[in-house]
């Protein structure tokens, strides 16, 4: 079974410094992909970014990359330069070839500060 | 415009009542799903079809109840709602080639209190 944990319920930063929220994930798949979503206070949900597991390099989107170490299984979202707009909610999600379904972690509120 | 959207966005019913959530969605996208988002659980599966009048049980199905007859439909029905389906609900869809790259799109979502 497929498993994804953030361990971080709130995170704080600074406006314009960099942030990395946590995303550790079990999975027996031989490959799969893992996702970011960003989740602001009007409920929407925002595809972010998109890690392979068999991608060589890590992912990058913009101000968002992924540091994937997968044989620590994780894929934490780094955000650089923080904006105020940043503040939401954020998860972390996978999906591998053998599921049809994609499983979520519970997430992580990050506020960005003045 | 393209894109996926859920209707109603907020809904209010009581106990043992019948109710739909509508999802519509113009890519024409193969895979569609229902997500509940409850606080502290993230976002659960509650069904998921591959096709047209392809469905399948995600994690939490129970009290629930789908059907696709068309690609681009994929209405949810509580058929007896009860407090515990108090929730906010996503539809999402994603494209099959290369399954496990595909990123979900989602809709707004529906807000449903259950009194």
């Amino acid at each position: 079974a497929q498993k994804i944990t953030q361990t971080q319920p709130g995170m704080f930063v600074q406006e314009k410094e960099a942030v990395t929220l946590d995303c550790t994930y079990d999975t027996s798949d031989p490959s799969y992909g893992l996702f970011w979503y960003k989740q602001p206070s009007s409920g929407e949900m925002i595809f972010l970014i998109y890690q392979g597991s068999y991608d060589q390099q890590n992912a990058t989107e913009g101000r968002y990359s992924l540091n994937f170490q997968k044989a620590r299984k994780s894929a934490n979202l780094v955000i650089s330069a923080s904006q105020l707009g940043d503040s939401a909610m954020y998860f972390c999600a996978m999906r591998g070839d053998n599921n049809n379904d994609m499983r979520f972690g519970a997430g992580t509120r990050l506020t960005v500060k003045p | 415009d393209a894109g996926i959207t859920q209707s109603p966005r907020y809904k209010i019913t009581e106990t043992g009542r019948q109710v739909t959530l509508m999802c519509h969605q113009t890519w024409s996208h193969s895979y569609m799903f229902w997500y509940r988002q409850d606080l502290g659980h993230g976002l659960r599966l509650i069904y998921y079809s591959a096709a047209a009048d392809i469905t399948d049980k995600g994690e939490v199905p129970d009290g629930y109840v789908v059907s696709r007859s068309k690609t681009e439909n994929f209405p949810l029905t509580l058929e007896s709602a009860t407090r515990s389906q108090t929730s906010v609900y996503f539809c999402a869809s994603s494209g099959s080639v290369g399954l496990r790259n595909q990123p979900q799109h989602f809709g707004d979502g529906t807000r449903l209190s259950i009194l």
